[in-house]
């Protein structure tokens, strides 16, 4: 148990409909950040948030939104879904700053069908 | 962001030292290199990170070339366990987020 977790494990959903993904960061950790990681692709860095606010974005579709909750959870929200969108979502959370490592959770895998 | 270079694949014996090499011409002096592996179908795992001098952990020793243009990440004594995919990454302050490359593809050969 690397200390971040993520709910669910495995999901399954068609075409158009809408998913939530969550993550608990590491106890202590103040960033979170998301990360989706198809076959054909390596990992993609999507958002960041940093204590509640949004740091930094990546290569995150306009149907793709989060949010970082007071008690430091966060949710990502795929809207819209498409079969592309299938892949291995990843939380990551780190205490804020570059001077140590980040903890990966063990991942939420989409299939869209 | 600052980009690192890795070779695609590396293949190495079972018990014996596995010497990890990646370049990044371009570090400035605040950003600090991170590895991490990442084991099929798991998330990266956190490995070994520096900034200027050698480090040594549990897992593996990070030696970082003196003008910080190139580091190693070097596994003592590489077990079957070992065999993953390996990240060296750039992270600067202001920078967080992890930019993952295509990394290094370690065999270990029984």
């Amino acid at each position: 148990d690397s200390g971040v977790t993520q709910t669910p494990k495995h999901l399954i959903t068609a075409t158009g409909q809408r998913v939530t993904l969550r993550c608990s960061p590491r106890s202590g950790d103040l960033s979170v950040y998301w990360y989706q990681q198809s076959l054909d692709q390596g990992l993609q860095f999507l958002i960041q948030y940093y204590n509640g606010e949004e740091r930094a974005k990546g290569n995150i579709l306009e149907r793709f939104s989060a949010q970082q909750f007071p008690d430091l959870h966060s949710e990502l929200n795929l809207s819209s879904l498409e079969l592309g969108d299938s892949a291995l979502y990843f939380c990551a959370s780190s205490e804020g700053t570059v001077r140590n490592g980040y903890t990966f959770g063990s991942g939420t895998r989409l299939t869209v069908v | 962001d600052a980009k690192t270079t890795q070779p695609n694949s590396m293949e190495s014996n079972e018990e014996e030292p596995v010497h990890l090499p990646c370049n990044h011409s371009t570090i400035s002096g605040t950003d600090y290199i991170h590895w991490y592996r990442q084991l099929p179908s798991q998330g990266p795992e956190y490995v070994i990170h520096g900034l200027t001098s050698n480090v040594n952990n549990r897992m593996a020793s990070l030696a970082i070339a003196e003008d910080r243009k190139s580091s190693t990440l070097i596994l003592h004594r590489a077990t079957l366990r070992d065999a993953a995919v390996y990240y060296c990454i750039l992270a600067n302050f202001g920078n967080e987020k992890l930019t993952f490359g295509t990394g290094t593809r370690l065999t270990i050969i029984p």
